[in-house]
């Protein structure tokens, strides 16, 4: 079980906006750069979104992210087909002894 | 071309070892760590550890530690992530990853292990 929890699914309509939320808690989003993860059908996850706002080379503008005490934000617009895929959360965890970098449980993106 | 080759699928029996591995090549291996990420059978990511080539400096989930053993050759630039018995609870796609600015910037293609008696 993730100590980082996102709405298990979302939708919208093709050139719509749609957010995704990844609530935790001090001991991670509240002190550690927050990053997200796009994992489309059958494929291996791919960087979208680190130090909480900022996009790798290559990543359009329609993905953006933000962040506010222990939560984060990702938002899409202008929303594709293409779109359609499987968003994770992700961040490092000082709650047990040991650091560990923990996802969120995943949100399913469907473009209507 | 900054890329992770990973080695390919496996199918064993319960109780057999396995070794999987992941190749570095377009940048310098030794200076950034990699992790392996567990994804289960339509569930989601789980970050099993991590590794620094440099020095085989290894930090383990809790969730994972005495389970699986990571390690790497630098020499050759490759990661491994291995298990000296294998559970049917261990079918699952297997990712490794390097990490950069706080987060996991290059993804292996994944390595599916099935185990089945």
């Amino acid at each position: 079980q993730s100590v980082l929890t996102q709405p298990p699914s979302v939708s919208a309509a093709p050139g719509q906006k749609v957010t995704i939320s990844c609530s935790g808690s001090s001991s991670n989003i509240g002190n550690n750069y927050v990053s997200w993860y796009q994992q489309l059908p059958g494929t291996a996850p791919k960087l979208l979104i680190y130090d909480n706002n900022k996009r790798p080379s290559g990543i359009p503008d329609r993905f953006s992210g933000s962040k506010s005490g222990t939560s984060a934000t990702l938002g899409i617009t202008g929303l594709q087909t293409g779109d359609e895929a499987d968003y994770y959360c992700g961040t490092w965890d000082s709650s047990l002894s040991a650091g560990r970098y923990v996802f969120g449980t995943g949100t399913k993106v469907t473009v209507l | 071309e900054v890329q992770l080759v990973q080695s390919g699928a496996e199918v064993k029996k319960p109780g057999e070892s396995l070794k999987i591995s992941c190749k570095g090549s377009g940048y310098s291996f030794t200076s950034y760590w990699i992790g392996w990420v567990r994804q289960m059978p339509g569930k989601g990511l789980e970050w099993m550890g991590i590794i620094y080539p440099g020095d085989s400096d290894t930090r383990y989930s809790p969730s994972f530690q005495g389970q699986v053993t990571i390690s790497a050759d630098k020499s050759i630039s490759t990661a491994y992530l291995q298990w000296s018995s294998l559970k049917a609870s261990d079918t699952a796609m297997y990712y490794c990853a390097s990490l950069g600015a706080d987060a996991f910037d290059i993804w292996g293609q994944g390595t599916m292990v099935t185990v089945s008696s």
